[in-house]
């Protein structure tokens, strides 16, 4: 599976939309983008997924470059709750059981 | 719809001795995956378990162990400890079949295992 680079903590205002950056310029065809995040002291929550087109869902929108080497995960007006680390992960179909982990984005949202 | 659910919370546990962690996957789901995430560290996964056989595993030793029931909890067994075995340990279910491999990941809160 393609390795994922993203910056280590990034801050955002209480409101504001939060974007969080993903490289994953070694990414091939049939590997998806997923994006988790963990709260301090609880287990890794899934966020969203994609492919080649941007997503969305309730929680988030997922937006992936034309030639899927980075994406970027948009929480559209953050919370405080929103604080957690944030995992952006390649990984083929086939292996969403078997995810690989890097050390994630620390977002803080500060009020 | 019941989550993922790990017990215990918490255990302490001393070099040498054994340990069994048990998980219930979420109502419906039919895979469950292991993972340890050491202090600071994202979750490394252990192995994954579909119909009650081992379906893939990470770069654990063999006293790293697994079993899934027909139930599809499971449970996460480690021989011989030792210290830097000392994590939190997360079991995650989902729902595979052959027409989606998608199914997105549901984790527990873990088991914090301390080794003294």
């Amino acid at each position: 599976d393609a390795k994922t680079t993203q910056p280590p903590s990034m801050d955002c205002a209480e409101g504001r939309a939060a974007n969080l950056p993903c490289n994953h310029s070694t990414i091939s065809g049939n590997e998806y983008v997923y994006w988790y995040r963990q709260i301090h002291s609880q287990g890794p929550q899934y966020i969203i997924h994609g492919l080649k087109n941007n997503e969305t869902n309730e929680m988030a929108s997922l937006i992936i470059t034309e030639d899927r080497k980075s994406s970027t995960l948009i929480l559209p007006h953050a919370t405080l709750r929103d604080t957690a680390v944030y995992y952006c992960i390649v990984s083929r179909s086939s292996n969403t059981g078997k995810l690989i982990f890097g050390q994630g984005t620390t977002l803080q949202v500060k009020p | 719809e019941t989550g993922v659910t790990q017990s215990p919370t918490h255990l302490i546990k001393t070099r040498g001795q054994q340990v069994t962690l048990r998980c219930s996957s979420q109502s419906g789901h039919n895979t469950v995956s292991w993972y340890q995430q050491a202090l600071g560290q994202g979750p490394q996964f252990i192995f994954q378990y579909y119909r009650e056989e081992e379906n893939g595993r990470g770069n654990f030793p063999p006293r790293f162990s697994g079993l899934q029931f027909p139930n599809y909890s499971s449970e996460l067994n480690v021989n011989a400890l030792e210290l830097d075995d000392s994590a939190l340990y997360l079991c995650a279910s989902s729902l595979e079949s052959r027409a989606d491999h998608n199914s997105p990941l549901h984790f527990g809160n873990g088991t914090r295992l301390t080794v003294t």
